[in-house]
């Protein structure tokens, strides 16, 4: 079965300062991958998804993540933080391949608080 | 991006009340998904729709039920509420998406329900 895992529960970072945010997926077939964010008390928001072809993605708000094949792994970065940045992140890859009709199986989420 | 609406975003109830958590979208998705999701945890699929009179139970055992007989419309229905019933409830709808045609899930704002 598919699984994400997100190995980081919380991190800190400085406002201005870069971040790495990891997500590592166990997945047979080529995956389809994405990245939510969720403020407080609020829905997700999509930040950018891999479906096929560069393996280096643009997001919004100036994210970006890479797909890694051999490291089974999507991690998401952004050069500099802004204190707006601070919210819970989620990695998300979809399952089941041609039949999955939309399915998402999420990681526990990486909290991100950022200091002035 | 699509436009999905929860309501009530915010909910207080007592014990033995029947609510129901209302859904709807405006792009015209046939696919529709409720997320059952536990403070600092990830998101669990407790049911979806492909479409009209189509409905599906999702990965984590729920009390609740769904109905899908508009294809702008997903409501949640709880007949008895219990206090571990107390979650937040994210609904989501997607749409196909780039030349891979793959699921992409659009999330609305949820319904943070606490029994009492």
């Amino acid at each position: 079965a598919q699984s994400v895992t997100q190995p980081d529960i919380h991190i800190t970072v400085s406002e201005g300062a870069s971040l790495e945010l990891r997500c590592n997926y166990s997945y047979g077939a080529t995956p389809y991958l994405f990245w939510y964010v969720q403020s407080p008390g609020q829905g997700l928001q999509l930040l950018l998804k891999y479906f096929s072809g560069d393996t280096l993605v643009q997001g919004i708000k100036g994210f970006e993540a890479e797909f890694k094949r051999s490291q089974s792994s999507f991690n998401l970065r952004k050069p500099s933080v802004h204190w707006s940045d601070a919210a819970e992140y989620f990695c998300a890859v979809d399952r089941d391949g041609g039949t999955s009709y939309g399915k998402l199986t999420f990681g526990q989420g990486t909290i991100l608080t950022v200091h002035p | 991006e699509a436009d999905i609406y929860q309501t009530p975003r915010y909910l207080v109830i007592g014990t033995g009340k029947k609510i129901t958590l209302e859904c709807s979208q405006t792009m015209g998705h046939d696919k529709m998904y409720w997320y059952q999701q536990d403070p600092g945890m990830e998101l669990h699929l407790i049911h979806y729709s492909y479409g009209v009179n189509s409905t599906e139970k999702g990965d984590l055992s729920s009390e609740s039920t769904v109905s899908r007989i508009r294809t702008e419309h997903f409501p949640l229905t709880l007949e008895s509420a219990r206090p571990s019933h107390t979650s937040q409830y994210l609904c989501a709808s997607s749409e196909l998406s780039g030349s891979s045609q793959r699921d992409t899930q659009y999330f609305g704002p949820g319904t943070r329900l606490t029994v009492l």
